[in-house]
């Protein structure tokens, strides 16, 4: 079967840096997103990852192993408004995107 | 401005109703999708469709029903609503793939049925 494997909760500090991982198992792979989602809206798209390597959007990085079945969201210089939860989503070989259950990040002051 | 909108937002609705939830696009997005989330549980994909006249049912069985007739409608219905159908509803719209194909998604109708 196909799977997605995330931590369910983390907990960091407003200023720090916080890693969240993501493993996968899926019949082919298309690429790996990561979407942000506050309470009660809607997942945004925070990256994309199809090749091997690191990905860097301001204070946002995702990395992609592909021979390891393994991304990592890192968030940088954390803000109040980064606790939400962190989607990991992978593309397989139909094209499906098979989604996670997704990371809730508190952030503490 | 390109945008995928849902309507209503919100929905409190009794058992036995039908009820129909809309979703429209403006993007030119082949590819559509039905998710069905509870409070701070994962996504579910109810239905999908890769183009006019195209619907699939995805991974949770549900007893709703979907149409394509018009690249930017993919409308849901429920047929007769029960308290169990009461969660959020979102639509989702993607290019074809070849592209990153990344899902943008519609605001979400939440639903709760009495």
């Amino acid at each position: 079967g196909q799977n997605i494997d995330q931590p369910t909760e983390m907990t960091a500090t407003e200023g720090a840096i916080v890693q969240i991982n993501c493993t996968y198992q899926t019949s082919g792979f298309n690429g790996l997103f990561w979407y942000q989602q506050h309470a009660g809206e809607a997942p945004t798209f925070l990256s994309y990852n199809v090749l091997d390597g690191l990905e860097e959007k301001g204070r946002f990085s995702s990395f992609l192993s592909r021979s390891k079945g393994y991304s990592y969201l890192l968030l940088k210089e954390l803000q109040m408004k980064d606790s939400a939860s962190y989607l990991c989503a992978v593309t397989d070989s139909n094209y499906q995107l098979i989604w996670g259950a997704g990371t809730k990040l508190i952030i503490k002051p | 401005e390109a945008d995928i909108y849902q309507t209503p937002r919100y929905l409190v609705i009794g058992t036995g109703k039908k009820i129909t939830l809309e979703c429209s696009q403006t993007m030119g997005h082949d590819k559509m999708y039905w998710y069905q989330q509870d409070p701070g549980m994962e996504l579910h994909l109810i239905h999908y469709s890769y183009g006019v006249n195209s619907t699939e049912k995805g991974d949770l069985s549900s007893e709703s029903t979907v149409s394509r007739i018009r690249t930017e409608h993919f409308p849901l219905t429920l047929e007769s609503a029960r308290p169990s159908h009461t969660s959020q509803y979102l639509c989702a719209s993607s290019a074809s793939p070849g592209d990153i194909n990344e899902q943008f998604f519609g605001p979400g109708t939440r639903l709760t049925v009495l």
